[in-house]
Protein backbone atom coordinates (compact mmCIF):
# COMPACT_ATOMS: atom_id res chain seq x y z
CA UNK A 1 0.00 0.00 0.00
CA UNK A 2 0.75 3.66 -0.07
CA UNK A 3 0.85 4.01 3.76
CA UNK A 4 2.76 5.14 6.03
CA UNK A 5 5.41 1.71 7.15
CA UNK A 6 7.02 1.24 10.23
CA UNK A 7 9.17 -1.85 10.86
CA UNK A 8 9.42 -3.46 13.36
CA UNK A 9 6.03 -3.73 14.47
CA UNK A 10 7.07 -5.26 17.57
CA UNK A 11 10.40 -5.27 19.45
CA UNK A 12 11.22 -6.68 22.55
CA UNK A 13 14.90 -6.03 23.95
CA UNK A 14 16.74 -5.94 27.18
CA UNK A 15 17.41 -3.12 29.67
CA UNK A 16 20.60 -1.33 28.54
CA UNK A 17 20.58 -2.61 24.93
CA UNK A 18 20.34 -0.11 21.82
CA UNK A 19 17.23 0.06 19.42
CA UNK A 20 16.47 1.03 16.14
CA UNK A 21 12.96 2.03 15.22
CA UNK A 22 12.40 2.47 10.95
CA UNK A 23 10.00 4.39 9.57
CA UNK A 24 8.55 5.06 5.75
CA UNK A 25 6.98 8.26 5.10
CA UNK A 26 3.87 8.29 2.18
CA UNK A 27 6.17 9.33 -1.14
CA UNK A 28 6.53 13.28 -1.54
CA UNK A 29 5.62 14.00 2.06
CA UNK A 30 8.05 16.32 3.58
CA UNK A 31 6.90 16.86 6.95
CA UNK A 32 7.74 13.35 9.27
CA UNK A 33 6.51 12.86 13.36
CA UNK A 34 7.44 10.62 15.43
CA UNK A 35 5.29 10.16 18.47
CA UNK A 36 5.05 7.99 21.46
CA UNK A 37 1.73 6.71 22.52
CA UNK A 38 1.80 5.03 26.63
CA UNK A 39 -1.37 2.78 27.29
CA UNK A 40 -4.67 5.01 27.86
CA UNK A 41 -2.77 8.02 26.35
CA UNK A 42 -3.13 10.21 23.76
CA UNK A 43 0.53 10.22 21.52
CA UNK A 44 3.10 12.65 22.80
CA UNK A 45 5.19 14.61 20.61
CA UNK A 46 8.97 13.44 20.14
CA UNK A 47 10.45 15.40 17.09
CA UNK A 48 9.23 16.59 13.73
CA UNK A 49 11.50 16.93 10.39
CA UNK A 50 10.90 19.19 7.36
CA UNK A 51 12.64 17.25 4.46
CA UNK A 52 16.11 16.14 6.17
CA UNK A 53 16.67 18.53 8.81
CA UNK A 54 15.09 17.84 12.63
CA UNK A 55 12.41 21.22 13.08
CA UNK A 56 11.59 20.75 16.76
CA UNK A 57 12.99 17.85 18.59
CA UNK A 58 11.72 19.20 22.13
CA UNK A 59 9.71 16.26 22.74
CA UNK A 60 12.60 13.88 22.86
CA UNK A 61 13.21 13.29 26.77
CA UNK A 62 16.54 12.97 26.80
CA UNK A 63 19.88 12.49 24.84
CA UNK A 64 19.41 8.89 24.83
CA UNK A 65 16.73 9.27 21.97
CA UNK A 66 17.70 10.55 18.36
CA UNK A 67 16.34 9.96 15.33
CA UNK A 68 17.73 11.17 12.20
CA UNK A 69 16.47 11.47 8.23
CA UNK A 70 19.48 12.04 5.96
CA UNK A 71 17.54 11.89 2.89
CA UNK A 72 13.74 13.50 3.35
CA UNK A 73 12.40 9.97 3.10
CA UNK A 74 12.97 7.14 5.74
CA UNK A 75 14.06 8.27 9.15
CA UNK A 76 15.16 5.90 12.19
CA UNK A 77 14.21 6.39 15.39
CA UNK A 78 17.11 5.41 17.42
CA UNK A 79 17.43 5.19 21.03
CA UNK A 80 20.31 3.90 23.21
CA UNK A 81 20.88 2.45 26.56
CA UNK A 82 16.94 1.39 27.03
CA UNK A 83 14.97 1.26 29.76
CA UNK A 84 12.13 -0.16 31.14
CA UNK A 85 10.12 3.48 31.18
CA UNK A 86 10.80 3.32 27.36
CA UNK A 87 8.40 0.54 27.13
CA UNK A 88 5.41 2.04 24.60
CA UNK A 89 4.08 2.09 21.21
CA UNK A 90 6.65 4.62 18.89
CA UNK A 91 4.16 5.79 16.39
CA UNK A 92 5.35 7.82 12.75
CA UNK A 93 3.31 9.86 10.70
CA UNK A 94 4.38 12.18 7.91
CA UNK A 95 2.23 15.11 5.83
CA UNK A 96 2.80 16.46 2.80
CA UNK A 97 3.73 19.65 4.24
CA UNK A 98 3.54 21.53 7.88
CA UNK A 99 0.15 22.28 9.13
CA UNK A 100 -1.91 19.56 6.90
CA UNK A 101 -3.23 16.36 7.25
CA UNK A 102 -1.08 13.79 9.08
CA UNK A 103 -1.32 10.18 8.37
CA UNK A 104 0.03 7.72 10.97
CA UNK A 105 1.99 4.28 10.39
CA UNK A 106 0.70 1.26 12.50
CA UNK A 107 3.73 1.66 15.00
CA UNK A 108 5.98 -0.35 16.80
CA UNK A 109 5.19 -2.15 20.02
CA UNK A 110 8.69 -1.42 22.00
CA UNK A 111 9.25 -3.52 25.38
CA UNK A 112 12.26 -3.29 27.57
CA UNK A 113 12.27 -6.23 29.27
CA UNK B 1 -3.50 22.83 32.61
CA UNK B 2 -2.52 20.65 29.68
CA UNK B 3 -2.60 22.73 26.24
CA UNK B 4 -5.28 19.65 25.29
CA UNK B 5 -7.84 18.89 27.37
CA UNK B 6 -10.18 15.55 26.73
CA UNK B 7 -12.46 13.57 29.10
CA UNK B 8 -11.09 9.67 28.68
CA UNK B 9 -14.53 8.51 29.20
CA UNK B 10 -15.48 5.76 28.61
CA UNK B 11 -18.58 6.89 26.70
CA UNK B 12 -21.11 4.15 26.40
CA UNK B 13 -24.34 4.78 23.93
CA UNK B 14 -26.78 2.48 22.68
CA UNK B 15 -26.47 2.21 18.37
CA UNK B 16 -28.40 4.49 16.13
CA UNK B 17 -27.28 6.97 18.78
CA UNK B 18 -26.02 11.04 18.35
CA UNK B 19 -22.38 10.95 19.51
CA UNK B 20 -21.00 13.79 20.65
CA UNK B 21 -17.32 14.21 21.75
CA UNK B 22 -15.34 17.23 22.45
CA UNK B 23 -11.71 18.89 23.96
CA UNK B 24 -10.79 22.02 25.19
CA UNK B 25 -7.43 23.91 24.41
CA UNK B 26 -5.35 26.97 25.82
CA UNK B 27 -3.18 27.75 22.76
CA UNK B 28 -5.24 30.67 21.13
CA UNK B 29 -2.79 30.03 18.53
CA UNK B 30 -3.71 26.62 17.29
CA UNK B 31 -5.92 27.24 13.88
CA UNK B 32 -5.69 23.55 12.58
CA UNK B 33 -7.81 20.56 14.16
CA UNK B 34 -8.38 17.10 13.70
CA UNK B 35 -9.89 14.14 14.86
CA UNK B 36 -8.37 10.79 14.99
CA UNK B 37 -10.12 7.04 15.28
CA UNK B 38 -7.67 4.46 17.21
CA UNK B 39 -9.19 1.06 16.90
CA UNK B 40 -7.32 -1.24 19.56
CA UNK B 41 -3.64 -1.77 18.66
CA UNK B 42 -3.94 0.29 15.77
CA UNK B 43 -2.15 3.40 14.13
CA UNK B 44 -4.32 6.57 14.45
CA UNK B 45 -6.37 6.73 11.57
CA UNK B 46 -7.40 10.82 10.47
CA UNK B 47 -11.08 11.05 10.24
CA UNK B 48 -11.74 15.29 9.73
CA UNK B 49 -9.11 18.11 9.39
CA UNK B 50 -10.52 21.48 9.76
CA UNK B 51 -9.31 25.27 9.71
CA UNK B 52 -10.00 27.32 12.02
CA UNK B 53 -13.28 28.26 12.77
CA UNK B 54 -16.95 26.78 11.30
CA UNK B 55 -18.30 23.37 10.95
CA UNK B 56 -17.52 20.63 8.46
CA UNK B 57 -19.25 17.37 7.76
CA UNK B 58 -18.19 13.90 6.42
CA UNK B 59 -20.96 11.43 6.01
CA UNK B 60 -22.28 10.60 9.11
CA UNK B 61 -19.38 13.22 11.19
CA UNK B 62 -19.63 16.68 12.22
CA UNK B 63 -16.75 18.46 13.17
CA UNK B 64 -17.42 22.02 14.31
CA UNK B 65 -14.97 24.84 15.94
CA UNK B 66 -15.36 27.59 18.09
CA UNK B 67 -12.19 29.59 18.66
CA UNK B 68 -13.44 32.34 20.61
CA UNK B 69 -14.35 28.96 23.16
CA UNK B 70 -11.46 27.24 22.09
CA UNK B 71 -13.48 24.61 21.91
CA UNK B 72 -13.91 22.03 19.50
CA UNK B 73 -17.01 18.74 18.52
CA UNK B 74 -16.89 16.00 17.00
CA UNK B 75 -20.69 14.71 16.10
CA UNK B 76 -21.19 11.24 15.10
CA UNK B 77 -24.72 10.35 13.29
CA UNK B 78 -26.74 7.35 13.25
CA UNK B 79 -23.79 5.57 15.66
CA UNK B 80 -23.01 1.74 14.84
CA UNK B 81 -20.97 -0.58 16.39
CA UNK B 82 -18.29 -0.38 14.28
CA UNK B 83 -17.47 2.75 15.59
CA UNK B 84 -16.09 1.70 19.01
CA UNK B 85 -13.31 2.99 19.11
CA UNK B 86 -10.79 5.70 20.97
CA UNK B 87 -11.13 9.19 19.31
CA UNK B 88 -8.44 11.76 19.58
CA UNK B 89 -8.48 15.28 19.08
CA UNK B 90 -5.56 16.83 17.84
CA UNK B 91 -4.35 20.48 16.90
CA UNK B 92 -1.29 22.35 15.20
CA UNK B 93 -0.95 26.04 13.91
CA UNK B 94 1.07 27.36 16.97
CA UNK B 95 4.86 28.44 17.14
CA UNK B 96 6.04 25.38 17.33
CA UNK B 97 4.21 23.25 14.39
CA UNK B 98 3.96 19.99 15.90
CA UNK B 99 0.68 18.62 16.11
CA UNK B 100 -0.53 18.35 19.97
CA UNK B 101 -2.91 15.08 21.05
CA UNK B 102 -5.76 15.23 23.72
CA UNK B 103 -5.69 11.81 25.61
CA UNK B 104 -8.65 10.41 23.62
CA UNK B 105 -11.96 9.39 24.73
CA UNK B 106 -12.65 5.43 24.51
CA UNK B 107 -15.71 5.34 22.86
CA UNK B 108 -18.79 2.22 23.14
CA UNK B 109 -22.07 1.43 20.86
CA UNK B 110 -23.84 -0.94 22.76
CA UNK B 111 -25.74 -3.29 19.64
Amino acid sequence: GAGVSQTPSNKVTEKGKYVELRCDPISGHTALYWYRQSLGQGPEFLIYFQGTGAADDSGLPNDRFFAVRPEGSVSTLKIQRTERGDSAVYLCASSLRRETEAFFGQGTRLTVV
Amino acid sequence: QKEVEQDPGPLSVPEGAIVSLNCTYSNSAFQYFMWYRQYSRKGPELLMYTYSSGNKEDGRFTAQVDKSSKYISLFIRDSQPSDSATYLCAMSGGRDDKIIFGKGTRLHILP
